[in-house]
């Protein structure tokens, strides 16, 4: 199946900091997304991508879909300690309904 | 906007016992459900797909036999763990998408702890 690659698996940041995560694949997508899920919760949709190059950004949130396609980033600005919890990645393929999710990146911030 | 809510939010069950979750679309009506397993520090991993009215479309290596999935109305998918197994806990949660939604639009519901003991 599908496979992304995300990273860094966890960090820990000072509040204040940014932070920066990413996501590839081997394979090309339409749709690439950005959810956090908090502990005992169901994931929430932070920045949704739909075109190569695409930069959106969302309050503190800044996310890009590259340009080949294959890779997505997010970057979180000035940390605070809300910002706790797990980032992950999805990709929607064309004409698919079904999301598919990296290992997420698990963001720890340090007041 | 968009709620999904799921019942129960946790149950303990004896190995065995079967169990039945439901995940409601509350103010939209949800043509496509989606249910996800996650275990401890993983990822959500796709279980299956429901569309209203017809038969769930199950994920390789998920046995559509031992997990039952009902999606009866536009408002309303259950899934069913029959004779569970402590290796069935696990935290379980759904998804809907809109009618008319753009394909990536899935809300999630809040998830359901299951222990099996």
């Amino acid at each position: 199946g599908q496979q992304l690659n995300q990273s860094p698996q966890s960090m820990f940041i000072q509040e204040g900091e940014d932070v920066s995560m990413n996501c590839t694949s081997s394979s090309i997508f339409n749709t690439w997304l950005w959810y956090k899920q908090d502990p005992g919760e169901g994931p929430v949709l932070l920045i949704a991508l739909y075109k190569a190059g695409e930069l959106t950004s969302n309050g503190r949130l800044t996310a890009q879909f590259g340009i080949t396609r294959k890779d997505s980033f997010l970057n979180i600005s000035a940390s605070i300690p809300s910002d706790v919890g797990i980032y992950f990645c999805a990709v929607a393929g064309a004409g698919s309904y079904q999301l598919t999710f990296g290992k997420g990146t698990k963001l720890s911030v340090i007041p | 906007g968009a709620v999904v809510s799921q019942h129960p939010s946790r149950v303990i069950c004896k190995s065995g016992t079967s169990v039945k979750i439901e995940c409601r679309s509350l103010d939209f009506q949800a043509t496509t459900m989606f249910w996800y397993r996650q275990f401890p520090k993983q990822s959500l991993m796709l279980m299956a797909t429901s569309n209203e009215g017809s038969k769930a479309t199950y994920e390789q290596g998920v046995e559509k036999d031992k997990f039952l999935i009902n999606h009866a109305s536009l408002t309303l998918s259950t899934l069913t763990v029959t004779s569970a197994h402590p290796e069935d806990s696990s935290f379980y949660i759904c998804s809907a998408r809109g009618q008319g939604a753009v394909s990536y639009t899935q809300y999630f519901g809040p998830g359901t702890r299951l222990t099996v003991l």
